[in-house]
């Protein structure tokens, strides 16, 4: 058990719907990063908040948007969902903002559009 | 731009014995970060280990090391006395501290033989 909570573990939605998945990261870490892995794409980065401020953009698309509130949970919306956002999303966290850092993975939420 | 390539896209090793996953890359960077996680059944992503690349001594973890030859951008992963637990799916990142961007490899499906 890594210490980050993601909810929820599964969500089956439709196409053009919105969804927030929510990430708890480790007791005093105030690094969050968001990734999609998918069949096709492979695990890609998102983006990383730190202590409430965004820090690095990786493919995120315009859809999809995220935050990390004051007590440094995070969330990852996705809007006008398609067939293809079908993936897991993993949340990581780390200490600080050091990219070197130990990143640790929560379990991911699983996420089916139909 | 940065690519990672993992060209064995699935190996097997005999429990005991010692294998190498290979992961080459291409950046015109000098400050990246090398990363090797591990992905089991679980689906839960486990940092094994990790490099800087302006350090010339390969990193060790226990039974982990890597053999990091950064002119011919290589960096792969040995693990010796490959135990049963051992199985999973094993992906190179890296981070590129020009860019800060974080790739991911494709992924090598290792199975431990008992």
């Amino acid at each position: 058990d890594s210490g980050v909570t993601q909810t929820p573990k599964h969500l089956i939605t439709a196409t053009g719907q919105r969804v927030t998945l929510r990430c708890s990261p480790r007791s005093g870490d105030l690094s969050v990063y968001w990734y999609q892995q998918s069949l096709d794409q492979g695990l890609q980065f998102l983006i990383q908040y730190y202590n409430g401020e965004e820090r690095a953009k990786g493919n995120i698309l315009e859809r999809f948007s995220a935050q990390q509130f004051p007590d440094l949970h995070s969330e990852l919306n996705l809007s006008s969902l398609e067939l293809g956002d079908s993936a897991l999303y993993f949340c990581a966290s780390s200490p600080g903002g050091a990219h070197q850092e130990t990143q640790y993975f929560g379990p991911g939420t699983r996420l089916l559009v139909l | 731009a940065q690519t990672v390539t993992q060209s064995q896209p699935e190996m097997s090793v005999q429990e005991a014995e010692t294998v190498t996953l290979s992961c080459t890359y291409d950046t015109s960077e000098n400050n990246y970060y090398l990363f090797w996680y591990k992905q089991p059944p679980s689906r839960q992503m486990i940092l094994v280990i990790r490099q800087e690349a302006y350090k010339q001594q390969n990193a060790t973890e226990n039974r982990f090391s890597v053999n990091f030859q950064k002119a011919a951008k290589s960096f792969s992963l040995k693990i010796s006395d490959s135990q049963l637990g051992d199985t999973a799916m094993y992906f190179c990142a890296f981070f590129f501290s020009g860019t800060y961007k974080y790739i991911f490899g494709t992924g090598t499906r290792l199975k431990v033989l008992a």
